[in-house]
Protein backbone atom coordinates (compact mmCIF):
# COMPACT_ATOMS: atom_id res chain seq x y z
CA UNK A 1 0.00 0.00 0.00
CA UNK A 2 1.49 3.51 -0.70
CA UNK A 3 2.27 5.72 1.75
CA UNK A 4 1.05 9.66 1.89
CA UNK A 5 2.82 11.58 -1.48
CA UNK A 6 3.35 15.19 -1.11
CA UNK A 7 4.52 17.43 -4.08
CA UNK A 8 6.53 19.52 -4.39
CA UNK A 9 9.55 18.02 -1.59
CA UNK A 10 11.18 21.81 -2.33
CA UNK A 11 10.14 24.62 -3.01
CA UNK A 12 11.82 28.27 -2.81
CA UNK A 13 9.13 31.10 -3.10
CA UNK A 14 10.07 35.05 -2.93
CA UNK A 15 7.85 37.10 -0.63
CA UNK A 16 4.37 38.30 -1.61
CA UNK A 17 3.99 35.30 -3.98
CA UNK A 18 1.47 32.39 -3.54
CA UNK A 19 2.38 28.56 -3.12
CA UNK A 20 0.06 25.80 -3.25
CA UNK A 21 0.81 22.40 -1.69
CA UNK A 22 -0.72 18.80 -2.46
CA UNK A 23 -1.02 15.85 -0.49
CA UNK A 24 -2.26 12.50 -1.90
CA UNK A 25 -3.49 10.13 1.13
CA UNK A 26 -3.18 6.67 1.68
CA UNK A 27 -5.53 4.77 -0.44
CA UNK A 28 -8.91 4.65 1.69
CA UNK A 29 -8.00 7.27 3.90
CA UNK A 30 -10.85 9.69 3.92
CA UNK A 31 -8.86 12.28 6.60
CA UNK A 32 -6.47 15.15 5.72
CA UNK A 33 -4.81 16.73 8.27
CA UNK A 34 -2.26 19.65 7.11
CA UNK A 35 0.74 20.96 9.95
CA UNK A 36 3.50 23.47 9.76
CA UNK A 37 6.82 22.00 11.24
CA UNK A 38 9.50 24.83 12.42
CA UNK A 39 12.64 24.60 14.59
CA UNK A 40 11.23 25.32 18.52
CA UNK A 41 7.72 25.23 17.28
CA UNK A 42 7.54 21.53 17.12
CA UNK A 43 3.85 20.86 14.60
CA UNK A 44 1.38 22.99 14.69
CA UNK A 45 -2.40 22.24 13.23
CA UNK A 46 -3.29 24.09 10.50
CA UNK A 47 -6.36 22.15 9.57
CA UNK A 48 -8.56 18.98 8.61
CA UNK A 49 -10.34 17.84 5.73
CA UNK A 50 -12.87 15.06 5.71
CA UNK A 51 -15.11 14.42 3.02
CA UNK A 52 -14.42 17.42 0.96
CA UNK A 53 -15.24 19.61 4.46
CA UNK A 54 -12.48 21.14 6.34
CA UNK A 55 -13.52 19.90 10.09
CA UNK A 56 -11.04 21.22 12.07
CA UNK A 57 -9.18 24.65 11.75
CA UNK A 58 -6.65 25.63 13.79
CA UNK A 59 -5.07 29.23 14.59
CA UNK A 60 -3.65 30.53 11.21
CA UNK A 61 -4.53 33.58 9.12
CA UNK A 62 -7.02 33.27 6.28
CA UNK A 63 -3.63 33.58 3.75
CA UNK A 64 -3.54 29.70 4.74
CA UNK A 65 -5.78 27.97 2.89
CA UNK A 66 -7.54 24.41 2.02
CA UNK A 67 -9.55 22.33 0.43
CA UNK A 68 -9.66 18.72 -0.70
CA UNK A 69 -11.34 16.84 -3.69
CA UNK A 70 -13.80 14.02 -3.89
CA UNK A 71 -10.78 11.43 -4.29
CA UNK A 72 -9.33 12.58 -0.68
CA UNK A 73 -6.49 14.18 -2.51
CA UNK A 74 -5.90 17.93 -0.55
CA UNK A 75 -4.46 20.89 -1.57
CA UNK A 76 -2.81 23.91 0.40
CA UNK A 77 -2.81 27.20 -0.45
CA UNK A 78 -0.46 30.09 1.18
CA UNK A 79 -1.17 33.39 -0.29
CA UNK A 80 0.98 36.38 -0.28
CA UNK A 81 3.76 34.52 1.20
CA UNK A 82 5.69 36.04 4.62
CA UNK A 83 9.40 35.40 5.36
CA UNK A 84 8.21 33.46 8.40
CA UNK A 85 6.08 31.12 6.63
CA UNK A 86 9.38 29.36 5.58
CA UNK A 87 9.07 25.52 7.25
CA UNK A 88 8.23 22.04 6.75
CA UNK A 89 4.18 21.59 5.29
CA UNK A 90 3.73 17.73 6.66
CA UNK A 91 0.29 16.40 5.45
CA UNK A 92 -1.13 13.26 7.68
CA UNK A 93 -3.80 11.03 6.34
CA UNK A 94 -6.42 8.62 8.53
CA UNK A 95 -9.10 6.54 8.00
CA UNK A 96 -11.79 8.90 9.43
CA UNK A 97 -9.64 11.09 11.22
CA UNK A 98 -11.12 10.38 14.90
CA UNK A 99 -8.33 10.35 17.16
CA UNK A 100 -8.94 6.44 17.08
CA UNK A 101 -7.19 6.24 13.99
CA UNK A 102 -3.44 6.44 13.69
CA UNK A 103 -2.32 9.34 11.72
CA UNK A 104 0.50 8.59 8.63
CA UNK A 105 2.13 11.49 7.69
CA UNK A 106 4.00 12.27 4.28
CA UNK A 107 7.61 13.14 3.57
CA UNK A 108 6.59 16.72 3.94
CA UNK A 109 7.48 19.86 1.67
CA UNK A 110 10.17 22.25 2.44
CA UNK A 111 9.31 25.46 1.78
CA UNK A 112 11.56 28.32 1.62
CA UNK A 113 10.25 31.83 1.33
CA UNK A 114 13.49 34.59 0.67
CA UNK B 1 -8.12 25.04 24.86
CA UNK B 2 -5.72 22.23 24.82
CA UNK B 3 -1.84 22.77 25.04
CA UNK B 4 1.25 20.10 25.29
CA UNK B 5 4.15 20.99 27.30
CA UNK B 6 7.37 19.14 26.38
CA UNK B 7 9.88 20.17 29.17
CA UNK B 8 13.50 18.71 27.38
CA UNK B 9 14.12 20.25 24.46
CA UNK B 10 17.02 18.38 23.65
CA UNK B 11 18.43 15.31 25.47
CA UNK B 12 21.79 13.84 25.09
CA UNK B 13 22.62 10.16 26.14
CA UNK B 14 24.65 7.46 26.05
CA UNK B 15 23.90 4.08 24.73
CA UNK B 16 22.36 1.85 27.53
CA UNK B 17 21.36 4.70 29.72
CA UNK B 18 17.55 4.83 30.93
CA UNK B 19 15.44 7.66 29.13
CA UNK B 20 11.91 9.44 30.42
CA UNK B 21 11.34 12.40 28.54
CA UNK B 22 8.23 14.42 30.03
CA UNK B 23 4.92 15.28 28.39
CA UNK B 24 1.67 17.50 30.41
CA UNK B 25 -0.94 18.23 29.19
CA UNK B 26 -4.45 20.72 30.13
CA UNK B 27 -7.61 19.66 29.28
CA UNK B 28 -9.87 18.60 31.99
CA UNK B 29 -11.91 16.32 30.36
CA UNK B 30 -11.05 12.90 28.47
CA UNK B 31 -7.81 12.77 26.64
CA UNK B 32 -6.13 10.36 23.87
CA UNK B 33 -2.91 10.96 24.13
CA UNK B 34 0.36 9.72 21.82
CA UNK B 35 3.79 10.00 21.28
CA UNK B 36 5.42 10.07 17.26
CA UNK B 37 8.91 9.66 16.20
CA UNK B 38 11.04 11.23 13.27
CA UNK B 39 13.68 9.23 12.98
CA UNK B 40 16.42 11.24 11.18
CA UNK B 41 15.28 11.81 7.43
CA UNK B 42 11.99 9.91 8.03
CA UNK B 43 8.55 10.37 8.45
CA UNK B 44 6.66 10.97 11.72
CA UNK B 45 5.48 7.78 12.83
CA UNK B 46 3.26 6.49 16.01
CA UNK B 47 5.22 5.13 18.91
CA UNK B 48 2.48 4.50 21.03
CA UNK B 49 -0.91 5.39 22.06
CA UNK B 50 -3.79 5.81 24.81
CA UNK B 51 -7.20 5.92 24.73
CA UNK B 52 -8.59 4.44 27.85
CA UNK B 53 -7.88 1.25 30.33
CA UNK B 54 -4.14 -0.13 31.39
CA UNK B 55 -2.69 3.70 32.02
CA UNK B 56 0.90 1.84 31.10
CA UNK B 57 0.99 1.57 27.36
CA UNK B 58 3.87 -0.40 25.85
CA UNK B 59 4.96 0.80 22.33
CA UNK B 60 7.34 -0.36 19.63
CA UNK B 61 10.94 -0.89 20.18
CA UNK B 62 10.84 -1.23 23.92
CA UNK B 63 9.26 2.33 24.93
CA UNK B 64 6.48 2.82 26.74
CA UNK B 65 4.45 5.95 28.78
CA UNK B 66 2.17 5.97 31.46
CA UNK B 67 -0.64 8.12 31.57
CA UNK B 68 -0.97 9.76 35.27
CA UNK B 69 -4.34 11.48 35.57
CA UNK B 70 -3.67 13.39 38.35
CA UNK B 71 -0.72 14.75 37.52
CA UNK B 72 -1.65 15.68 33.52
CA UNK B 73 1.51 13.52 32.50
CA UNK B 74 2.04 11.20 29.79
CA UNK B 75 5.70 10.58 30.19
CA UNK B 76 8.13 8.35 27.69
CA UNK B 77 10.11 5.69 28.86
CA UNK B 78 13.00 3.32 27.81
CA UNK B 79 15.10 1.62 30.24
CA UNK B 80 17.83 1.27 27.76
CA UNK B 81 18.27 3.20 25.40
CA UNK B 82 20.12 2.29 21.54
CA UNK B 83 21.75 4.54 19.37
CA UNK B 84 19.61 3.96 16.84
CA UNK B 85 17.09 5.93 19.05
CA UNK B 86 18.72 9.10 18.22
CA UNK B 87 15.60 10.93 16.92
CA UNK B 88 12.58 13.61 17.73
CA UNK B 89 10.00 12.98 19.84
CA UNK B 90 6.48 14.27 19.69
CA UNK B 91 4.38 14.12 22.70
CA UNK B 92 0.67 14.91 21.65
CA UNK B 93 -3.03 15.40 22.71
CA UNK B 94 -6.65 15.55 21.52
CA UNK B 95 -9.95 16.04 23.49
CA UNK B 96 -11.57 11.77 23.43
CA UNK B 97 -14.98 10.72 22.30
CA UNK B 98 -14.70 13.85 19.60
CA UNK B 99 -13.63 14.35 15.89
CA UNK B 100 -11.04 16.74 17.33
CA UNK B 101 -7.88 18.33 16.01
CA UNK B 102 -4.53 16.65 17.75
CA UNK B 103 -2.38 18.94 19.39
CA UNK B 104 1.36 18.47 19.42
CA UNK B 105 4.26 19.72 21.71
CA UNK B 106 7.24 21.30 20.66
CA UNK B 107 9.54 18.19 20.26
CA UNK B 108 12.54 16.61 22.07
CA UNK B 109 15.80 15.85 20.34
CA UNK B 110 17.02 13.28 21.66
CA UNK B 111 21.28 12.32 20.75
CA UNK B 112 22.77 9.07 21.86
CA UNK B 113 26.28 8.67 22.23
CA UNK B 114 27.54 5.24 20.82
Amino acid sequence: KAGVTQTPRYLIKTRGQQVTLSCSPISGHRSVSWYQQTPGQGLQFLFEYFSETQRNKGNFPGRFSGRQFSNSRSEMNVSTLELGDSALYLCASSLTGTSYNEQFFGPGTRLTVL
Amino acid sequence: AQSVSQHNHHVILSEAASLELGCNYSYGGTVNLFWYVQYPGQHLQLLLKYFSGDPLVKGIKGFEAEFIKSKFSFNLRKPSVQWSDTAEYFCAVNAGNRDDKIIFGKGTRLHILP
